[in-house]
């Protein structure tokens, strides 16, 4: 069966600092990988999908980025955080076919202060 | 722009009621709908997905999906206070597998 792990679970940052979540799945091979915000009380903003090595969508402009360095690895990182980026961030994923339902990983809470 | 509209809630049943969760969306286009619940603090988990017009069971969930109204519910029969819980809409064009997601609709039921 498929895994999907994230870390860290819970992190707190100074305004400015640099950011880095990591996403893994296992059990699958060459998944469509998403990165999800959930500012509080708000709904999910879709950030980043990957569907494959390399290749990175981005949908909000932002001071985020994201890579993908390995099949089945998904990096969000920040240079400088902002007071903003404070939120509950989700990784998903989905198999490569169509009509594919979206998993959620267990979802980092990151405070920016 | 394509939206996805829930009605935010909170949402009171008593337990044992059933609950109706509703959902409209903009894009004719759209294929493929499913139901999220998250709980407080917590990821979303797939309730059910359905993508054909009509009523799709599962136990105590029912979803109803109706195209030509751009509209697709959630019914929760039995309602327990286990069920409490924010539900997410989403909804797929399939194109790149993106989904659009409701804000969502806070349950609250009640012993």
């Amino acid at each position: 069966s498929q895994t999907i792990h994230q870390w860290p679970a819970t992190l707190v940052q100074p305004v400015g600092s640099p950011l880095s979540l990591e996403c893994t799945v296992e059990g699958t091979s060459n998944p469509n990988l998403y990165w999800y915000r959930q500012a509080a009380g708000r709904g999910l903003q879709l950030l980043f999908y990957s569907v494959g090595i390399g290749q990175i969508s981005s949908e909000v402009p932002q001071n985020l980025s994201a890579s993908r360095p390995q099949d089945r690895q998904f990096i969000l990182s920040s240079k400088k955080l902002l007071l903003s980026d404070s939120g509950f961030y989700l990784c998903a994923w989905s198999a490569d076919r169509v009509q594919e339902t979206q998993y959620f990983g267990p979802g980092t809470r990151l405070l920016v202060l | 722009q394509k939206e996805v509209e829930q009605n935010s809630g909170p949402l009171s049943v008593p337990e044992g009621a059933i609950a109706s969760l509703n959902c409209t969306y903009s894009d004719r286009g759209s294929q493929s709908f499913f139901w999220y619940r998250q709980y407080s603090g917590k990821s979303p988990e797939l309730i059910m997905s359905i993508y054909s017009n009509g009523d799709k069971e599962d136990g105590r969930f029912t979803a109803q999906l109706n195209k030509a109204s751009q509209y697709v519910s959630l019914l929760i029969r039995d309602s327990q206070p286990s069920d409490s819980a924010t539900y997410l809409c989403a909804v797929s064009e399939n194109t790149g597998n993106q989904f659009y997601f409701g804000t969502g609709t806070s349950l609250t039921v009640i012993p």
